[in-house]
């Protein structure tokens, strides 16, 4: 069974730019999950979906995050415009369950540099 | 919002000695997971427990559900160098939280 597939690996930007990453969750898998981890830290999560559905996204910063899952399939999330204190890992999760129960596949991951 | 505390930060230890954790929380919860992360890969879902009073084993892996509902502990035994990695406790009511993780550097 393919794990959740995630890209671009790394991208380095300077501030004020924008950058979007890309989430293939396992399939058959109707919760997907974007977590972000600065480094020393846990993963935080940004956003929970559930097929295309937003079910909690109350940490995601609206004023520069985005995400969408339109066929409730894949997923993106964009920044737009980065800051330094964007600079993390964007972790990428799936699950079957419909409630977050935390047990969750993760993909390896999308480090994001913010010059 | 609720708060995870993970303790110890990192730990250093030879091959063979047991390793013990824990995690430590303001509010009751329903369920508690402990996962591992590996150098550049995401987290892998270790154990999850999800009554007061579970003890639930993974090999040399053992976790603890805290009667109080607001701890967990995970010990590793006899602990052998692929064991190295951070881990993460991660609790919550349908709204996961993860702990900052606990460093662990085996010696051989």
């Amino acid at each position: 069974e393919a794990g959740v597939a995630q890209s671009p690996r790394y991208k380095i930007i300077e501030k004020r730019q924008s950058v979007a990453f890309w989430c293939n969750p396992i399939s058959g898998h109707a919760t997907l999950y974007w977590y972000q981890q600065i480094l020393g830290q846990g993963p935080k999560l940004l956003i929970q979906f559930q097929n295309n559905g937003v079910v909690d996204d109350s940490q995601l910063p609206k004023d520069r995050f985005s995400a969408e899952r339109l066929k409730g399939v894949d997923s993106t999330l964009k920044i737009q415009p980065a800051k330094l204190e964007d600079s993390a890992v964007y972790l990428c999760a799936s699950s079957t369950r419909q409630q977050n129960t935390g047990e969750l596949f993760f993909g390896e991951g999308s480090r994001l540099t913010v010059l | 919002g609720q708060q995870l505390n993970q303790s110890p930060q990192s730990m250093f230890i030879q091959e063979g000695e047991d390793v013990s954790m824990n995690c430590t929380s303001s509010s009751i919860f329903n369920t508690w997971l402990w996962y591992k992360q590996d150098p550049g890969e995401g987290p892998v879902l270790l154990i999850a427990l999800y009554k007061a009073g579970e003890l639930t084993s993974n090999g040399r892996l053992t976790a603890q559900f805290g009667i109080t509902r607001k701890d967990s502990f995970l010990n590793i035994s006899a602990s052998i160098p692929s064991d190295v990695g951070i881990y993460f406790c991660a609790g919550g009511n349908n709204d996961m939280r993860f702990g900052a993780g606990t460093r662990l550097t085996v010696k051989p």
